[in-house]
């Protein structure tokens, strides 16, 4: 069985920082692109960045290019999310998402984490 | 980056009833070389994550009861339910993977009336 397991979320400061992690098993974490999507409270879903099985390319989305980085550890089946000079606006459930597709960026999502909860305020 | 529009942005229907929820893409999202549509739909029920339902416009994800069906091309889609549940309920977002940018819509609230 397929399974997504974040953690890490918290309540931050504006200007903050917060690591997000999410624990894999049940597949074959190695040979999959891996996404971050958020969601704001009551508002819709948000593509936030993915990586390649590898590690060797990522993608993100433009209002966190340059304060988040995805990253990978293959031999601990796991992805994680670096949140830095975190804003009002990160404010959101983060769900760690499986591309269905092998070896492009274009990706949908076939299996999601239950999510973690990220929030940014004073 | 592609701009997902979804209407109706909610919609009531009774059981047994057919629900369609339409979106449309500000640019095609048809990979002229495969003739594939870039176009996935999620189904999102209350404090659960988004599960797939289409990709590729129109293949149904294992699983899926067959009810839930997509068409469309280019820039116009559809989800179409055919004889509503009530376990349909929930929130329904289409999704484009045809740029980096994977934007979704707006996504619609789906209701019984």
């Amino acid at each position: 069985e397929v399974q997504l397991v974040e953690s890490g979320g918290d309540l931050v400061q504006p200007g903050g920082s917060l690591r997000l992690s999410c624990a894999t098993s049940g597949f074959s974490f190695s040979s999959f692109w891996m996404n971050w999507v958020r969601q704001a409270p009551g508002k819709g879903l948000e593509w936030v960045a993915n990586i390649k099985e590898d590690g060797s390319e990522t993608y993100d989305v433009d209002s966190v290019r340059g304060r988040f980085t995805i990253s990978r550890d293959n031999a601990k089946n796991s992805l994680y999310l670096q949140m830095n000079s975190l804003k009002a606006e990160d404010t959101a459930v983060y769900y760690c998402a499986r591309g269905a597709r092998q070896g492009t960026q274009y990706q949908y999502f076939d299996f999601w984490g239950q999510g973690t909860l990220v929030t940014v305020s004073s | 980056d592609i701009v997902m529009t979804q209407s109706p942005d909610s919609l009531a229907a009774s059981l047994g009833e057919r629900a369609t929820i339409n979106c449309k893409s500000s640019q095609s999202v048809l990979y002229d070389s495969n003739n594939k549509n870039y176009l996935a739909w999620y189904q999102q029920k209350p404090r659960q994550p988004p599960k797939l339902l289409i990709y590729w416009a129109s293949a149904r994800e294992s699983g899926v009861p067959d009810r839930f069906s997509g068409s469309g091309s280019g820039t116009d889609f559809t989800l179409t339910i055919s004889s509503l549940q009530a376990e349909d309920v929930a929130v329904y977002y289409c999704q484009q993977y045809y740029d980096t940018s994977h934007t979704f819509g707006q996504g619609t609230k789906l209701e019984i009336k």
